[in-house]
């Protein structure tokens, strides 16, 4: 059963807090990605992964950081550096070569 | 650097009604572009990839034109279903798996 699983489905982070989402994908995928989603917004690329050992960031990697050291894992850290950290988080996979990206099914990060 | 805009922002019809969504983006470089569906707290599935080189691409009702010098992308739903209503995103890649999206309509589909 081939696919993108995200844990966990709710995420309550205390203010000072670091918590951390977890991707897992058996796609075999080289790619994997962190999405932020606001209300009314589209999604925001947090950091990317083309290959194991290697990330970059996106548009708003400040108060996160990744690691990459299994293919199928992809975990991001929210950090209490990230002062608003109240979203939905996506984490997508997919080949390289602009191919399309398989996306679980996100995580809801509410700050108590 | 790449915007990406989708007009309406919500959509509200009858059962029945064909409905166009629209997709606009500011640079043409692009690799491909794609539409998404979206559920209220769910994740992204993707309902149409369009290759740069294509200019539209079919699945059953669903069917989405390209056209990369304008930077438009339309999304047509025919005889629209109660079952349709969602948020529909679209978004563009550019050669190094760089993804833009737009904020999305959300399209209500009434019995």
């Amino acid at each position: 059963d081939g696919g993108i699983t995200q844990s966990p489905k709710y995420l309550f982070r205390k203010e000072g807090q670091n918590v951390t989402l977890s991707c897992e994908q058996n796609l075999n995928h080289d790619a994997m990605y962190w999405y932020r989603q606001d209300p009314g917004q589209g999604l925001r690329l947090i950091y990317y992964s083309q290959i194991v050992n290697d990330f970059q960031k996106g548009d708003i990697a400040e108060g996160y950081s990744v690691s990459r050291e299994k293919k199928e894992s992809f975990p991001l850290t929210v950090t209490s550096a990230q002062k608003n950290p109240t979203a939905f988080y996506l984490c997508a996979s997919s080949g390289t070569g602009g191919e399309t990206q398989y996306f679980g099914p996100g995580t809801r990060l509410l700050v108590l | 650097k790449q915007e990406v805009t989708q007009i309406p922002a919500a959509l509200s019809v009858p059962e029945g009604e064909n409905l166009v969504l629209n997709c606009s983006f500011t640079d043409s470089a692009i690799y491909n572009l794609q539409w998404f569906r979206q559920d209220p707290g769910k994740g992204l599935t993707s309902l149409l990839l369009i290759q740069s080189s294509q200019r539209e691409q079919t699945s059953g009702r669903l069917n989405a034109s390209l056209d990369k010098s304008s930077g438009r992308s339309t999304l047509y739903i025919a005889a629209s279903q109660p079952g349709d209503s969602a948020t529909y995103l679209c978004a563009v890649t550019r050669n190094n798996n760089d993804m833009r999206f737009g904020a999305g309509t959300r399209l209500t589909v009434k019995p």
